[in-house]
């Protein structure tokens, strides 16, 4: 089975605490990408990061850092020094290799608030 | 650059009525998806064109979806005759040529299809 799972349905935090949502995902597939998206109030999906399963060092952007550990199947997102800002909808999505579509098998999303 | 526009951004439609969707993808990009969400669930792949072909079309859900893109531009998905449960958000997205594999892919803002 292809299938992303984020068991957070919902995650409120103060300013400047750092969070973690969570992804865990299923693949038969030896290679595959997996993403994060964020989904603010107006709607549309942002980009984040796209990651190979070959590539297992773990990223840090700005605030932003990703854990990818393939031995547990998980592609965990942190904030640092959450900000109001970051307050909106996250995506984790799978893209298995082999898929001729390069389609997207998301996960239901995590809803993140942050409080000032 | 223009990104993925959608129209319209909002539908209210009665059972049995019949609703088309628009998605204009980013200039130049031959992969166009279509993607829906259902009630706060996850968001699920419906097919993807490269250029005016359809690549992967498994994830509409049954005949009364059609979905056309003439030309290899902009595309059409229609719902006819609409049910309650096509109630959701549809979004589009557009990627790069289909030679470099799982690029990120570009989302439009979604259509909300209300069928009451």
């Amino acid at each position: 089975a292809q299938k992303v799972t984020q068991a957070q349905t919902e995650i409120s935090v103060v300013e400047k605490e750092d969070v973690t949502l969570d992804c865990v995902y299923e693949t038969r597939d030896t290679t595959y990408y997996l993403f994060w998206y964020k989904q603010p109030p107006s709607g549309e999906l942002v980009f984040l990061i796209r990651r190979n399963s070959f590539d297992e060092q773990n990223e840090i952007s700005g605030r932003y850092s990703w854990n990818f550990q393939k031995s547990t199947s998980s592609f965990n997102f942190t904030i640092t020094a959450s900000q109001v800002v970051d307050s909106a909808v996250y995506f984790c999505a799978l893209s298995p290799f082999m898929d001729s579509s390069y389609k997207l098998i998301f996960g239901s999303g995590t809803r993140l608030l942050v409080r000032p | 650059e223009a990104g993925v526009t959608q129209f319209p951004s909002h539908s209210v439609i009665e059972k049995g009525q019949t609703v088309t969707l628009r998605c204009d993808p980013i200039s130049g990009h031959d992969n166009l998806y279509w993607y829906r969400r259902v009630m706060g669930k996850e968001i699920k792949f419906l097919l993807h064109f490269v250029k005016e072909s359809k690549q992967d079309e498994s994830g509409m859900p049954n005949n009364r979806f059609l979905a056309e893109r003439t030309g290899g531009t902009y595309s059409t998905l229609k719902v006819q005759p609409a049910e309650l449960e096509d109630s959701g958000v549809y979004f589009c997205a557009s990627s790069q040529d289909r030679d470099t594999p799982h690029n990120e892919q570009f989302f439009g803002p979604g259509t909300r299809l209300t069928v009451l």
